[in-house]
């Protein structure tokens, strides 16, 4: 069954270092995006991706996020310079057709620690 | 903005009984639903979804309910099993966002005893 892939699945870095969250969508997909969980709380949207641009992004995506595609495969998202309340689960989605029909679809995450 | 959320944060059920989830949403331009599942330390995990020209779906074990009056969304696991327990979220995307742009709710916690 095709699925959204993430790398790396935990990643603890130092506040003010730059991390990137890497993610293989599901082939076919067109659509991606990127979304965050604070532990505990809800799980926020981040960024919308579609014909290599950004097509939506949250307040929460400032000057400090960035989102590539690289190459046919890859997303990624990019946090510049991090500070410890970018502490958070970082998903990957993509949306488009698949075992349960056209709907979005969560990789299993990016656990960010910044200490 | 966020519409999303949720009447219980906690469900305790048996196992083999019924579990009903709810969640209610105040964006009137709201036209698609999602339930998902959430295990400790994995990814929202598609369960079934709705759009607002419907009222009900039914999935395997599971229907969603979807009343536009009321603004209330509800999920039903039928014969609930161990393997159920998890966060259950309802997401929403409106109309006016982007494709994809979903609002999730804060979740509810199912426990389900043998």
């Amino acid at each position: 069954e095709p699925e959204v892939t993430q790398t790396p699945s935990h990643q603890v870095t130092q506040m003010g270092q730059e991390v990137i969250l890497r993610c293989v969508p599901i082939s076919n997909h067109l659509y991606f995006y990127w979304y965050r969980q604070i532990l505990g709380q809800k799980v926020e949207f981040l960024v919308s991706f579609y014909n290599n641009e950004i097509s939506e992004k949250s307040e929460i995506f400032d000057d400090q996020f960035s989102v590539e595609r690289p190459d046919g495969s890859n997303f990624t998202l990019k946090i510049r310079s991090t500070k410890l309340e970018d502490s958070a689960m970082y998903f990957c989605a993509s949306w488009g057709q698949s075992s349960s029909g056209n709907t979005i679809y969560f990789g299993e995450g990016s656990w960010l620690t910044v200490v | 903005g966020e519409s999303v959320g949720l009447h219980l944060p906690t469900l305790s059920v048996q196992e083999g009984d019924n579990s009903i989830i709810n969640c209610a949403y105040s964006n009137s331009a709201s036209d698609y639903f999602i339930w998902y599942k959430q295990e400790s330390g994995k990814g929202p995990q598609f369960i079934i979804d709705i759009r607002s020209n419907m009222d009900k779906r039914q999935g395997q074990r599971v229907t969603v309910l979807l009343n536009k009056t009321v603004k209330h969304l509800s999920l039903q696991i039928a014969a609930t099993q161990p393997g159920d327990s998890a966060v259950y979220f309802c997401a929403e995307n409106d109309g006016g966002s982007t494709l994809g742009r979903l609002y999730f709710g804060r979740g509810t916690q199912l426990t389900v005893w043998p």
